[in-house]
């Protein structure tokens, strides 16, 4: 069965920082994979998503995401924190079934 | 409306009772999700419906918990019996296309249901 892992359930980072968020998976067919973001007392919102397409994909508000297939990784990256990315970040792959299966969430906390 | 929505936001109920989830997705959207987000969790696939077809109940996690969708649009997640592990927050989420690789799905706001 597919599995999801985020490593580390809180993250911090100063402002202007490098973000670097983990996600793992295991997957036996070539992943459908995703990062989704939710702020305080929201839905959660796509990021990006990778589709078997380019392996690094561009999402919104500046994140990027590497698919590398030997390292069964998928972490979310962003050259420059803002206050603004402060949110939970969870990263999700599709399975045999193409349903969702969730990692367990990262929180990014934004130092000033 | 322009994203998914979801009522009430809050609910709090007594240990017993039954509770009514209620989700109205995107318009035209034809797949419809609800999951579980527990405290320190990832998301709970609970219930999934596409168009007219049979829905795959394969997440919920007793019968307890059961879904409609009406006329294709707007669905309710009913939970009989409450029980204070019950307590997460509901999300419910549609979806253009039907499940597949690249579909997108978009999330409402969910609901909050505390059980004491």
């Amino acid at each position: 069965a597919q599995s999801v892992t985020q490593l580390g359930s809180h993250v911090s980072v100063s402002e202007g920082a490098l973000v670097l968020l983990r996600c793992n998976y295991s997957s036996s067919v070539p992943p459908y994979l995703f990062w989704y973001v939710q702020y305080p007392n929201q839905g959660l919102q796509l990021l990006l998503k990778y589709t078997s397409a380019a392996t690094l994909v561009k999402g919104i508000n500046g994140f990027e995401a590497e698919f590398k297939k030997s390292e069964t990784s998928f972490h979310l990256t962003k050259p420059s924190a803002h206050m603004s990315d402060a949110a939970e970040y969870f990263c999700a792959v599709k399975d045999s079934n193409y349903q969702l299966i969730w990692g367990a969430g990262t929180k990014l906390i934004i130092k000033p | 409306g322009a994203g998914v929505s979801q009522s009430p936001s809050n609910k709090v109920t007594e240990k017993g009772k039954d509770v009514e989830l209620r989700c109205d997705p995107i318009s035209g959207h034809t797949a419809l999700y609800w999951y579980r987000q527990s405290l320190g969790q990832g998301l709970e696939f609970l219930i999934y419906f596409q168009g007219n077809s049979a829905p795959d109940k394969s997440g919920l996690p007793s019968d307890r918990f059961s879904a409609e969708r009406t006329g294709g649009s707007v669905s309710t997640l009913t939970i009989q019996r409450t029980q204070q592990e019950d307590s997460a927050v509901y999300l419910c989420a549609s979806s253009l296309a039907p499940r597949g690789g690249t579909d997108t799905q978009y999330f409402g706001p969910g609901t909050r249901l505390t059980v004491l």
